[in-house]
């Protein structure tokens, strides 16, 4: 299907595991976000990538890990879930705008939860 | 820093006007977007405005900006039961990487 995608779209674990949240588009953006969704923090940027094999920290990036091999796919690796990192997780992609314009197109989210 | 604040809550009644405010801190910010999420869903864009603009309509929507006072607002026409969603504003992050600085979003709930 055309559009952004994320699997899994629900997700149970417990403290310690290793998780992995996918996310994969088919526009051939050159950006791609991952942000996290907390009651009374709005949306906050986890890590984003300006293209393939480029990624940044955004401004809660510990205790997470991107990469971005290919230009379509930008998986979110939890190395060691806590239960802070119970959340909403959501991610984005742009084409980097033009004229500027920068409009982000988002997945439906994956609900993430740590017991 | 960076802070983009709204209001967490707005109750109104079917048929009336809703009115979502916004403020933001980076005045030389070209573009400023409204996003709606609906329950369990993604943010999908509204609408968006550029900065050399002081108002721009779009069906049932009107955005106004007060650069200013760096003050957005989204005013919604005829507010249905179906409008109910949390409204985002965003404006563009500092720098050329693309990042959008979102606000804590705001509640809409539209009474029957």
């Amino acid at each position: 299907d055309a559009g952004i995608t994320q699997s899994p779209r629900y997700k149970i674990t417990e403290t310690g595991r290793q998780v992995t949240l996918m996310c994969h588009q088919t526009w051939s953006h050159s950006y791609m976000f991952w942000y996290r969704q907390d009651l009374g923090h709005g949306l906050r940027l986890i890590y984003y990538s300006a293209a393939a094999d480029i990624t940044d920290k955004g401004e809660v990036p510990d205790g997470y890990v991107v990469s971005r091999s290919k230009t379509e796919n930008f998986p979110l690796t939890l190395e060691s879930a806590t239960r802070s990192q119970t959340s909403v997780y959501f991610c984005a992609s742009s084409d980097g705008g033009v004229a500027g314009k920068n409009i982000q197109y988002f997945g439906a989210g994956t609900r993430l939860s740590v017991l | 820093g960076e802070d983009v604040e709204q209001s967490l809550f707005l109750s109104v009644r079917e048929g009336d006007s809703s009115v979502i405010n916004c403020t933001y801190t980076d005045s030389s910010s070209t573009y400023l977007y409204w996003y709606k999420q609906e329950p369990g869903a993604g943010l999908q864009l509204l609408t968006y405005i550029f900065s050399n603009m002081d108002m721009k309509q779009d069906q049932r929507l009107t955005v106004l900006l007060n650069k200013k006072d760096k003050h957005l607002s989204l005013r919604i026409a005829d507010t249905q039961t179906g409008d109910s969603a949390i409204y985002f504003c965003a404006e563009i992050g500092r720098g050329a990487t693309n990042k959008l600085i979102f606000g804590t979003g705001t509640l809409l709930a539209v009474q029957p």
